[in-house]
């Protein structure tokens, strides 16, 4: 059982470049989400999803794009990277109960230059 | 969106004590979890706490969640090299999870 799959591990970008980090879970969860973790900050939510075809704003959004077409996949689409987007991202999933807790992926170490 | 009051920031302990760290909120949470990260790798839940003053032990670790559903506290027991990571607190209310900043626990053998 794989559980929450994100890839690339590591990636260095330049300025101005788009990019796609993907993230796929086997757990059958409708609900999965995004979040970078930067020192001192803690986990920050960028986008999540409730189940296919819907997608929602978390607390910095701003400069990402997500999109839920199957339940499996949830891809993190960075427009036009920027410095401030050097961080750790995160892909995160649970089942739809309501207090049932996060599983998280292994992160993307992502440098914008 | 609010985080969470998580402290300490950091730990320096020696291997064999004890540890305690806990998370405040101005914000009543239904769940309270505890993870832990270790380098390179994403939070791996530890602990997670249902009920208002419901005490949850896995193997020497300890949490509580607060009465007043604002806080929980973990404790560490005879602490050991492989503790050496960050623990994070999570408050949750259905979807809505919030998270402390951290305590980087290092334990010298």
């Amino acid at each position: 059982n794989a559980g929450v799959t994100q890839t690339p591990k590591f990636q260095v970008l330049k300025t101005g470049q788009s990019m796609t980090l993907q993230c796929a879970q086997d757990m059958n969860h409708e609900y999965m989400s995004w979040y970078r973790q930067d020192p001192g900050m803690g986990l920050r939510l960028i986008h999540y999803s409730v189940g296919a075809g819907i997608t929602d704003q978390g607390e910095v959004p701003n400069g990402y794009n997500v999109s839920r077409s199957t339940t499996e996949d949830f891809p993190l689409r960075l427009l036009s990277a920027a410095p401030s987007q050097t961080s750790v991202y995160f892909c995160a999933s649970k089942d739809d109960r309501g207090n049932s807790p996060l599983h998280f992926g292994n992160g993307t170490r992502l440098t914008v230059t | 969106g609010q985080q969470l009051n998580q402290s300490p920031q950091s730990m320096f302990i020696q291997e064999g004590e004890d540890v305690s760290m806990n998370c405040t909120s101005s914000s009543i949470f239904n769940t309270w979890l505890w993870y832990k990260q270790d380098p390179g790798e994403g939070p791996v839940l530890l602990i997670a706490l249902y009920k208002a003053g419901e005490l949850t032990s896995n193997g020497r670790l300890t949490a509580q969640f607060g009465i007043t559903r604002k806080d929980s506290f973990l404790n560490i027991s005879a602490s050991i090299p492989s503790d050496v990571g960050i623990y994070f607190c999570a408050g949750l209310n259905n979807n809505d999870m919030r998270f402390g900043a951290g305590t980087r626990l290092t334990v010298k053998p």
